[in-house]
Protein backbone atom coordinates (compact mmCIF):
# COMPACT_ATOMS: atom_id res chain seq x y z
CA UNK A 1 0.00 0.00 0.00
CA UNK A 2 1.50 3.27 -0.91
CA UNK A 3 2.02 6.00 1.89
CA UNK A 4 0.92 9.40 2.01
CA UNK A 5 2.54 11.39 -0.75
CA UNK A 6 3.04 15.14 -0.22
CA UNK A 7 3.78 17.49 -3.62
CA UNK A 8 5.65 19.13 -3.67
CA UNK A 9 8.77 18.35 -1.62
CA UNK A 10 10.83 21.72 -1.59
CA UNK A 11 9.20 25.84 -2.78
CA UNK A 12 10.45 28.69 -2.60
CA UNK A 13 8.66 31.30 -2.70
CA UNK A 14 8.15 35.39 -1.86
CA UNK A 15 6.86 37.47 0.02
CA UNK A 16 3.25 38.64 -0.56
CA UNK A 17 2.80 35.47 -3.03
CA UNK A 18 0.66 32.40 -2.44
CA UNK A 19 1.41 28.44 -2.21
CA UNK A 20 -0.26 25.44 -2.36
CA UNK A 21 0.38 22.48 -1.37
CA UNK A 22 -1.30 18.84 -1.91
CA UNK A 23 -1.67 15.68 -0.07
CA UNK A 24 -2.58 11.86 -1.16
CA UNK A 25 -3.65 10.18 1.94
CA UNK A 26 -3.20 6.53 2.34
CA UNK A 27 -5.88 4.56 0.16
CA UNK A 28 -8.76 4.00 2.27
CA UNK A 29 -8.02 6.76 4.89
CA UNK A 30 -10.91 9.14 4.62
CA UNK A 31 -9.40 12.09 7.10
CA UNK A 32 -6.04 14.33 6.42
CA UNK A 33 -4.85 16.58 9.38
CA UNK A 34 -2.08 19.11 8.50
CA UNK A 35 0.74 20.39 10.53
CA UNK A 36 2.93 23.06 10.56
CA UNK A 37 6.73 22.53 11.99
CA UNK A 38 9.31 25.23 12.99
CA UNK A 39 12.17 25.40 14.67
CA UNK A 40 10.95 27.87 16.94
CA UNK A 41 7.30 26.92 17.34
CA UNK A 42 7.64 22.98 16.61
CA UNK A 43 4.96 21.37 15.58
CA UNK A 44 1.30 22.81 15.36
CA UNK A 45 -1.70 21.38 14.29
CA UNK A 46 -3.34 23.64 11.08
CA UNK A 47 -6.53 21.66 10.63
CA UNK A 48 -7.91 18.73 9.28
CA UNK A 49 -10.55 17.36 6.70
CA UNK A 50 -13.07 14.43 6.61
CA UNK A 51 -15.05 13.78 4.21
CA UNK A 52 -14.71 16.78 2.56
CA UNK A 53 -15.37 18.69 5.34
CA UNK A 54 -13.18 20.65 7.91
CA UNK A 55 -13.88 19.19 11.30
CA UNK A 56 -11.28 20.75 13.35
CA UNK A 57 -8.87 24.16 13.15
CA UNK A 58 -6.14 24.86 15.04
CA UNK A 59 -4.96 28.59 16.18
CA UNK A 60 -3.88 29.67 12.77
CA UNK A 61 -4.90 33.25 10.88
CA UNK A 62 -7.01 32.97 7.90
CA UNK A 63 -4.75 33.22 5.54
CA UNK A 64 -3.93 29.48 5.87
CA UNK A 65 -6.90 27.06 4.06
CA UNK A 66 -7.74 24.06 2.48
CA UNK A 67 -9.83 21.93 1.24
CA UNK A 68 -10.65 18.05 0.24
CA UNK A 69 -11.63 16.42 -2.54
CA UNK A 70 -14.27 13.63 -2.83
CA UNK A 71 -11.30 10.93 -3.40
CA UNK A 72 -9.60 12.02 -0.13
CA UNK A 73 -6.83 13.76 -1.57
CA UNK A 74 -6.53 17.32 0.64
CA UNK A 75 -4.67 20.99 -0.53
CA UNK A 76 -3.74 23.16 2.13
CA UNK A 77 -3.40 27.15 0.70
CA UNK A 78 -1.05 30.01 2.31
CA UNK A 79 -2.35 33.44 0.95
CA UNK A 80 0.02 36.99 1.29
CA UNK A 81 2.93 34.47 2.15
CA UNK A 82 4.85 36.04 5.00
CA UNK A 83 8.81 34.93 6.01
CA UNK A 84 7.39 33.58 9.07
CA UNK A 85 5.41 30.88 6.91
CA UNK A 86 8.88 29.26 5.99
CA UNK A 87 8.66 26.18 8.11
CA UNK A 88 8.12 22.36 6.69
CA UNK A 89 4.03 21.18 6.42
CA UNK A 90 3.37 17.90 7.14
CA UNK A 91 0.09 15.93 6.52
CA UNK A 92 -0.83 12.81 7.97
CA UNK A 93 -4.10 10.64 7.11
CA UNK A 94 -6.15 7.73 8.90
CA UNK A 95 -9.35 6.07 8.55
CA UNK A 96 -11.29 9.12 10.16
CA UNK A 97 -12.05 7.41 13.93
CA UNK A 98 -10.58 9.96 16.71
CA UNK A 99 -9.00 6.91 18.14
CA UNK A 100 -6.98 6.30 14.68
CA UNK A 101 -3.05 6.44 14.28
CA UNK A 102 -2.18 9.03 11.44
CA UNK A 103 0.29 8.71 8.98
CA UNK A 104 2.25 11.29 8.16
CA UNK A 105 3.85 12.13 4.65
CA UNK A 106 7.49 13.23 4.25
CA UNK A 107 6.30 16.94 4.17
CA UNK A 108 6.55 20.02 1.63
CA UNK A 109 9.38 22.16 2.77
CA UNK A 110 8.39 25.71 1.95
CA UNK A 111 10.85 28.79 2.37
CA UNK A 112 9.65 32.58 1.92
CA UNK A 113 12.21 35.33 0.93
CA UNK B 1 -5.04 22.59 28.31
CA UNK B 2 -3.37 19.21 27.21
CA UNK B 3 0.42 19.27 26.98
CA UNK B 4 3.90 17.18 26.22
CA UNK B 5 6.85 17.82 28.15
CA UNK B 6 9.92 16.36 26.67
CA UNK B 7 12.63 17.79 29.08
CA UNK B 8 16.07 15.83 27.02
CA UNK B 9 16.73 17.74 24.10
CA UNK B 10 19.64 15.94 23.18
CA UNK B 11 20.83 12.25 24.18
CA UNK B 12 23.77 9.78 23.14
CA UNK B 13 23.41 6.08 23.15
CA UNK B 14 25.92 3.53 22.63
CA UNK B 15 25.35 0.75 19.90
CA UNK B 16 23.86 -2.08 20.99
CA UNK B 17 22.46 -0.54 24.46
CA UNK B 18 19.14 0.61 25.47
CA UNK B 19 17.74 4.28 25.68
CA UNK B 20 14.91 5.62 27.32
CA UNK B 21 13.51 8.62 26.39
CA UNK B 22 11.47 10.61 28.52
CA UNK B 23 7.69 11.99 27.93
CA UNK B 24 5.14 13.45 30.31
CA UNK B 25 2.07 14.76 29.35
CA UNK B 26 -0.95 16.78 31.36
CA UNK B 27 -4.75 16.04 30.35
CA UNK B 28 -7.90 16.24 31.63
CA UNK B 29 -9.68 13.76 29.40
CA UNK B 30 -10.38 10.64 31.00
CA UNK B 31 -9.71 9.09 27.42
CA UNK B 32 -7.07 10.07 25.06
CA UNK B 33 -3.86 8.14 23.67
CA UNK B 34 -0.47 8.77 23.58
CA UNK B 35 1.95 8.46 20.74
CA UNK B 36 5.67 8.11 19.62
CA UNK B 37 6.77 9.16 16.36
CA UNK B 38 10.62 9.22 15.01
CA UNK B 39 11.75 12.22 12.30
CA UNK B 40 15.10 11.44 10.79
CA UNK B 41 16.89 14.46 8.57
CA UNK B 42 15.19 13.73 5.34
CA UNK B 43 11.34 14.59 7.79
CA UNK B 44 9.44 12.44 7.20
CA UNK B 45 7.30 11.63 10.82
CA UNK B 46 7.43 7.43 11.26
CA UNK B 47 4.93 6.22 13.46
CA UNK B 48 6.35 3.91 15.92
CA UNK B 49 4.31 2.70 18.77
CA UNK B 50 0.89 3.75 20.01
CA UNK B 51 -0.72 3.65 23.97
CA UNK B 52 -4.49 3.98 24.60
CA UNK B 53 -5.42 5.59 28.44
CA UNK B 54 -7.46 2.56 29.35
CA UNK B 55 -4.80 -0.11 28.06
CA UNK B 56 -4.03 -2.46 30.99
CA UNK B 57 -0.68 -3.84 29.62
CA UNK B 58 2.04 -1.42 28.10
CA UNK B 59 2.40 -1.30 24.37
CA UNK B 60 5.55 -2.90 22.73
CA UNK B 61 6.37 -3.18 18.95
CA UNK B 62 9.41 -5.11 18.31
CA UNK B 63 12.35 -2.96 19.37
CA UNK B 64 10.00 -0.04 20.55
CA UNK B 65 8.23 -0.36 24.37
CA UNK B 66 6.52 2.33 26.02
CA UNK B 67 7.06 2.78 29.64
CA UNK B 68 3.33 4.03 30.65
CA UNK B 69 2.67 5.34 34.09
CA UNK B 70 -0.57 6.83 34.35
CA UNK B 71 -0.40 8.05 37.70
CA UNK B 72 2.63 9.79 36.50
CA UNK B 73 1.40 10.57 33.84
CA UNK B 74 4.58 9.72 31.56
CA UNK B 75 4.78 7.76 28.43
CA UNK B 76 8.72 7.06 28.42
CA UNK B 77 9.69 5.60 25.36
CA UNK B 78 12.91 2.45 25.43
CA UNK B 79 14.40 1.99 22.57
CA UNK B 80 16.08 -1.68 22.87
CA UNK B 81 19.45 -2.54 21.37
CA UNK B 82 20.21 0.64 19.45
CA UNK B 83 21.33 0.80 15.96
CA UNK B 84 22.78 3.32 13.63
CA UNK B 85 19.63 3.84 11.90
CA UNK B 86 18.03 4.91 15.08
CA UNK B 87 19.94 8.77 14.87
CA UNK B 88 16.81 10.87 14.30
CA UNK B 89 14.46 13.51 16.42
CA UNK B 90 11.78 11.79 19.01
CA UNK B 91 8.73 13.31 19.18
CA UNK B 92 6.20 12.26 21.78
CA UNK B 93 2.30 13.14 21.07
CA UNK B 94 -0.61 13.14 22.56
CA UNK B 95 -4.64 12.95 21.20
CA UNK B 96 -7.45 14.05 23.55
CA UNK B 97 -11.31 12.85 23.39
CA UNK B 98 -14.11 15.25 21.80
CA UNK B 99 -14.51 17.28 18.95
CA UNK B 100 -12.45 19.87 19.88
CA UNK B 101 -9.44 17.00 19.12
CA UNK B 102 -10.63 15.38 16.45
CA UNK B 103 -7.86 14.89 13.57
CA UNK B 104 -5.65 16.83 16.23
CA UNK B 105 -2.38 15.86 18.28
CA UNK B 106 -0.11 17.54 20.58
CA UNK B 107 3.63 17.47 20.10
CA UNK B 108 6.31 17.85 22.49
CA UNK B 109 9.77 19.69 21.63
CA UNK B 110 11.33 16.04 20.71
CA UNK B 111 14.81 14.42 21.72
CA UNK B 112 17.08 14.33 19.22
CA UNK B 113 19.14 10.72 19.50
CA UNK B 114 22.42 10.13 18.47
CA UNK B 115 23.77 6.49 18.62
CA UNK B 116 27.37 5.83 18.88
CA UNK B 117 29.33 3.16 16.95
Amino acid sequence: KAGVTQTPRYLIKTRGQQVTLSCSPISGHRSVSWYQQTPGQGLQFLFEYFSETQRNKGNFPGRFSGRQFSNSRSEMNVSTLELGDSALYLCASSPGQTENIQYFGAGTRLSVL
Amino acid sequence: AQKITQTQPGMFVQEKEAVTLDCTYDTSDPSYGLFWYKQPSSGEMIFLIYQGSYDQQNATEGRYSLNFQKARKSANLVISASQLGDSAMYFCAMRGAGSSNTGKLIFGQGTTLQVKP
